[in-house]
């Protein structure tokens, strides 16, 4: 129990284009979900953090314009990279946490999507 | 300010021995800890879990230590196997129990 999945896996895109990115918790309930981003050899950096029906928090440093987080339903959540530069490029991993049927005190992670713009 | 590290980068161990990653902290008000494991182009997924009212817990192979006053946890891997080999990532978080901080990983490789 307790999956969750990311689509795509990996992806790779011109500069200047919108690359949107899906997490599902597939068992669960995700009251809540949460973006992180992973450059080489570095920790996991939380990104976002998202309610169902509710505006997404980011992090400070972190551009609400730029990366665009909906959780529509309490089984998904979307990250949108808009007007992507190669900087952007990176490992992006959503996990997400409930209160039912699950430990409520973890995070469950999906497998990462690796994304490159070129 | 990174406030969970994880110092050691790598660990390299021959298979059957203990394996000893450890990790610190300098956030006071984190009261509850986490470890992942971590495969290549993989999430990370749960391991084991402390609370800072406790100063060990057990979980078949795996054991993870806290000392508050000192604000280090390790966690102990015994007997160690090559499947073990992977990137090892602690994480704190406060007594919401949401929002996760995470060290730098640790790349554990355990040898045949």
């Amino acid at each position: 129990g307790a999956v969750v999945s990311q689509h795509p896996s990996r992806v790779i895109c011109k500069s200047g284009t919108s690359v949107k990115i899906e997490c599902r918790s597939l068992d669960f309930q995700a009251t809540t979900m949460f973006w992180y981003r992973q450059f080489p050899k570095q920790s996991l950096m939380l990104m976002a953090t998202s309610n169902e029906g509710s505006k997404a928090t980011y992090e400070q440093g972190v551009e609400k314009d730029k990366f665009l987080i909906n959780h529509a339903s309490l089984t998904l959540s979307t990250l949108t990279v808009t007007s992507a530069h190669p900087e952007d490029s990176s490992f992006y991993i959503c996990s997400a946490s409930g209160t039912s049927g699950v430990r409520t005190d973890t995070q469950y992670f999906g497998p990462g999507t690796r994304l490159t713009v070129l | 300010d990174q406030q969970v590290k994880q110092n050691s980068p790598s660990l390299s161990v021959q298979e059957g021995r203990i394996s000893i990653l450890n990790c610190d902290y300098t956030n006071s008000m984190f009261d509850y800890f986490l470890w992942y494991k971590k495969y290549p182009a993989e999430g990370p997924t749960f391991l084991i879990s402390i609370s800072s009212i406790k100063d060990k817990n057990e979980d078949g192979r795996f054991t993870v230590f806290l000392n508050k006053s000192a604000k280090h946890l390790s966690l102990h891997i015994v007997p160690s196997q090559p499947g073990d080999s992977a990137v090892y990532f602690c994480a704190a978080s406060g007594s919401d129990g949401s929002r996760l901080t995470f060290g730098e990983g640790t790349q554990l490789t355990v040898n045949p």
